[in-house]
């Protein structure tokens, strides 16, 4: 089965602070995705990334940046947090080549206070 | 962009009860999936759906792509089927292909 582990359940921040949030995928992926979900609003795609050091902005991609050293990690960074990215974050990976299905991973809950 | 809605946003079920879910989208679309989301944030696939139907033990999706809709069953209800639905619809952009994911129609299965 596919895996993908998220560093942390739960995160509690300050304003201002650099934070960052990683995903680890264990099935050899190309591509890995991270999004952020709100009430009402879904969710909602950040970054991309289809290979190693490759990234693409996704649909809110303010405030954010991404690292992609290896295929099996990929890093999403919030340079300055503040109180409007308090949100769940996900992330989610899928081979490349032919369209499969996305894998997620547990989803950081991030507070920023 | 592509727009992605869900219908009802919200249901409340007795257990044992048959339900459909709803999902209109507004463009052509490469694939479309159904995921369930559970009371702990996991996002689970539930099917992989572009055209078509399937069934999966209670669950079943039919996804007629020519009109833009795709239909989840959720038959005999049960307590463990609460949690968020979610559509999402797949656009290839040339590098990888992307989700677009509809609100999400939340579900409450009661004894």
């Amino acid at each position: 089965d596919v895996k993908v582990t998220q560093s942390s359940r739960y995160l509690v921040k300050r304003t201002g602070e650099k934070v960052f949030l990683e995903c680890v995928q264990d099935m050899d992926h190309e591509n890995m995705f991270w999004y952020r979900q709100d009430p009402g609003l879904g969710l909602r795609l950040i970054y991309f990334s289809y290979d190693v050091k490759m990234k693409e902005k996704g649909d809110i991609p303010e405030g954010y940046s991404v690292s992609r050293e290896k295929k099996e990690r990929f890093s999403l960074i919030l340079e300055s947090a503040s109180t409007n990215q308090t949100s769940m974050y996900l992330c989610a990976s899928v081979p490349g080549g032919v369209t499969y299905e996305q894998y997620f991973g547990p989803g950081t809950r991030l507070t920023v206070t | 962009g592509i727009q992605v809605e869900q219908s009802p946003p919200d249901l409340i079920l007795q257990e044992g009860a048959n339900s459909t879910l709803r999902c209109n989208f507004s463009d052509s679309v490469n694939n479309l999936q159904w995921f369930h989301q559970n009371p702990w944030g996991q996002l689970i696939n539930l099917f992989y759906i572009p055209s078509g139907t399937k069934q999966n033990g209670r669950l079943s999706a039919t996804t007629v792509a020519t009109e833009r809709y795709s239909l989840l069953y959720i038959s005999s209800s049960q307590t463990t089927d609460s949690g968020v639905y979610f559509c999402a619809v797949e656009r290839n952009t040339g590098t990888a292909s992307k989700l677009t994911f509809g609100t999400g129609t939340r579900l409450q299965v009661t004894l």
